[in-house]
């Protein structure tokens, strides 16, 4: 079955600390990853999008990696903000048909106190 | 900044009510979508079209209609709102070549609805 999990549930840090969310899937045929934030109340927004081929992508302080050997992807926030505090979402899509279907997993709400 | 929005933001209605979502797009994408989102949970996947006059539904069922007559405009529609639709509803679109491709997807705000 086609799973895309991740950990925390859920995360309290301060201001100007780093932090690392995980995403394990289980999805087959791979396609890409993407982690996409989800302020409350609002749509989610893409932050990054990851190919097979890929390992580390960075986009401002967001740095996702990939190891798709294991199945694993991490997304680090670098000296966070208060206006990271956000739902962040991780979706695997597979290239089992052209159009590719996505699988979403629950996501990590991140809170960054000051 | 994606040009996709949807209209009502928040919306409180009666049960029996019937109710009709609006999403538009702005950047000529022929996919497009609606998802279902309750709190703390992941998104899934009700209905999707391909372009005009396609619709198909998604993964979960749902009891609500769409409709592609403008390949802008994707309307998602309730005949008969009941509590248990209470949930946020997300459009979103991208260019035709799909998600395998690599291409964005572009998410609206949400529409929060609640059935009393």
């Amino acid at each position: 079955k086609n799973q895309v999990e991740q950990s925390p549930q859920s995360l309290i840090i301060l201001e100007g600390k780093n932090c690392t969310l995980q995403c394990n899937y289980t999805v087959s045929p791979f396609s890409n990853l993407r982690w996409y934030k989800q302020d409350t109340g609002r749509g989610p927004v893409s932050l990054t999008i990851m190919t097979f081929s890929e390992n580390t992508k960075s986009n401002g302080r967001y740095t996702a990696t990939l190891d798709a050997d294991t199945k694993q992807s991490s997304l680090h926030i670098t000296a966070s903000q208060l206006s990271d505090s956000a739902s962040y979402i991780c979706v695997v899509i597979d290239r089992g048909s052209t159009l590719g279907r996505l699988y979403f997993g629950r996501g990590t709400q991140l809170t960054v106190w000051p | 900044e994606a040009d996709i929005y949807q209209t009502p933001r928040y919306l409180v209605i009666g049960t029996g009510k019937k109710i009709t979502l609006e999403c538009s797009q702005t950047m000529g994408h022929d996919k497009m979508y609606w998802y279902q989102q309750d709190p703390g949970m992941e998104l899934h996947l009700i209905h999707y079209s391909y372009g005009v006059n396609s619709t198909e539904k998604g993964d979960l069922s749902s009891e609500s209609t769409v409709s592609r007559i403008r390949t802008e405009h994707f309307p998602l529609t309730l005949e008969s709102a009941r509590p248990s639709h209470t949930s946020q509803y997300l459009c979103a679109s991208e260019a035709l070549g799909g998600a395998g491709t690599g291409n964005t997807i572009y998410f609206g705000e949400g529409s929060w609805l609640t059935v009393v």
